[in-house]
């Protein structure tokens, strides 16, 4: 069972423009969720996080908003960047337990010049 | 500090062999996990320590799977009679509670079995 989905394996975008990353979830567990970013060869790299208990979460380019009645997440990025392009994984931690995350299957972004 | 660090970052083994790996987690952290990721796929959880226990593994974890953190400070991963089906990249990440942040993962172990 797919309890975190990103439905779109791939996005382009023209440098300059907004990104847009969703992702959606069926646990009502989880009180945090979280974006990586996945460079080829690398391990992935915490960029923003944002607590069940808030809508929106900002930090420089990156904005992430939550709707929880649609159990839906988004990222922004404005401007895209040619650096920006990367594997980008949605997470959400489930309370209980371990506290391990859940992470969807990725969106490869290409910033394109 | 220089982050989470896994050894070696690139495994080549032959089915039916044994392979470890090891992680060495940021050193005040205290919980440690193990994931695999396999292409196109997000990371999957395997098993969770919290200092030198073991308190959660995944279904995923077979019987040929092996974890352990002796001491709480670095871990071992170990892969018994490997198959084809073991290959994938094996990602440690280290936190500490109770952080909202997020953990630091490794840089990751490529293993594949031929």
């Amino acid at each position: 069972d797919q309890q975190v989905k990103q439905n779109s394996p791939s996005l382009s975008v023209q440098e300059g423009r907004i990104s847009i990353l969703n992702c959606d979830y069926t646990n009502s567990m989880f009180d945090y969720f979280l974006w990586y970013k996945k460079y080829p060869a690398e391990g992935p790299t915490f960029l923003i996080s944002i607590s069940s208990i808030k809508d929106k979460n900002e930090d420089g380019r990156f904005t992430v908003f939550l709707n929880k009645s649609a159990k839906h997440l988004s990222l922004h990025i404005v401007p895209s960047q040619p650096g920006d392009s990367a594997v980008y994984f949605c997470a959400a931690r489930d309370i209980q337990g371990a506290q391990k995350l859940v992470f969807g299957q990725g969106t490869r972004l290409t910033i394109n010049p | 500090d220089t982050g989470v660090s896994q050894d070696p970052r690139h495994k080549i083994t032959k089915r039916g062999q044994n392979v470890t790996f090891r992680c060495d987690p940021i050193s005040e952290h205290n919980r440690l996990y193990w994931y695999r990721q396999t292409l196109g796929q997000g990371p999957e959880f395997l098993t969770y320590f919290q200092n030198e226990a073991q308190l959660e593994k995944s279904r995923l974890l077979s019987d040929r799977f092996s974890a352990e953190r002796p001491k709480g400070s670095f871990s071992t991963l170990e892969i018994q009679r490997t198959e084809q089906g073991d290959s994938a990249m094996y990602l440690c990440a280290s936190s500490f509670i109770p952080g909202d942040y997020g953990y630091t993962f490794g840089s990751g172990t490529r293993l594949t079995v031929v």
